[in-house]
């Protein structure tokens, strides 16, 4: 069964600090692995998709590492704004496709003005 | 573009009473619809999960159903809520391999 671990639970920092965020999951054989943004109350907003055969994702500031045969991604935000504090959320989908995707428990972000 | 429609947003229903929860998708035909739950302290967890109408795919046994009348429509019941199943519900949708979620219901079983 597929586990998702992201480490850290929490982070703060100041404003202007680039970060990384790190996300590990158990099994290799993923179709892919998709960063998520959840605002407090709020549904999930989807930031990049790495498909299993790519090594890396990029949108504007944000950028997505996958290493699949360690079971390892990374999202590393540049330049962090107050704006970008939420909780962002790793997930996979794997297994037949339609089961759906393997979330993490998240990382929630401040960024301290 | 598709839109997911999730109401209502927040709920606060006792314990023993019924729960209907309602998701109906806009923008894409025969979409894999799923229900998570997110629960304080916890990952999302996949509850449900349809591919066509009628068919429902169960990952969690529990006190909750899943029904899937229309194309379009997705509706998380129960006959009896339990406190433990308090928590942030979301509607998802795939399109090809990208996953999409509604707003979210919010409910509090007191």
């Amino acid at each position: 069964k597929q586990e998702v671990t992201q480490i850290p639970a929490a982070l703060s920092v100041p404003e202007g600090e680039n970060l990384v965020l790190n996300c590990s999951f158990t099994d290799s054989a993923i179709y892919n692995l998709q960063w998520f943004r959840q605002d407090p109350g709020k549904g999930l907003t989807s930031l990049l998709l790495i498909q299993s055969s790519q090594r890396e994702q990029t949108s504007g500031r944000l950028n997505a590492s996958l290493d699949k045969s360690s079971g390892r991604s990374t999202l590393y935000i540049a330049a962090s704004q107050p704006g970008d504090s939420a909780t962002y959320l790793c997930a996979v989908l794997s297994g037949g496709g339609a089961d759906g995707l393997t979330f993490g428990k998240g990382t929630h972000l401040i960024i301290q003005p | 573009s598709q839109t997911i429609h999730q109401w209502p947003a927040t709920l606060v229903q006792p314990v023993g009473s019924p729960l209907s929860l309602e998701c109906t998708v806009e923008g894409t035909s025969n979409p894999n619809l799923y229900w998570y739950r997110q629960a304080a302290g916890r990952g999302l967890q996949l509850l449900f999960y349809s591919v066509g109408i009628g068919q429902i795919s169960s990952e969690v046994p529990q006190n909750l159903s899943a029904s899937r009348p229309q194309d379009r429509q997705f509706i998380l019941s129960s006959k009896k809520l339990l406190l433990s199943d308090s928590g942030f519900y979301l509607c998802a949708l795939f399109i090809g391999p990208v996953a999409f979620f509604g707003q979210g219901t919010r409910l509090t079983v007191v």
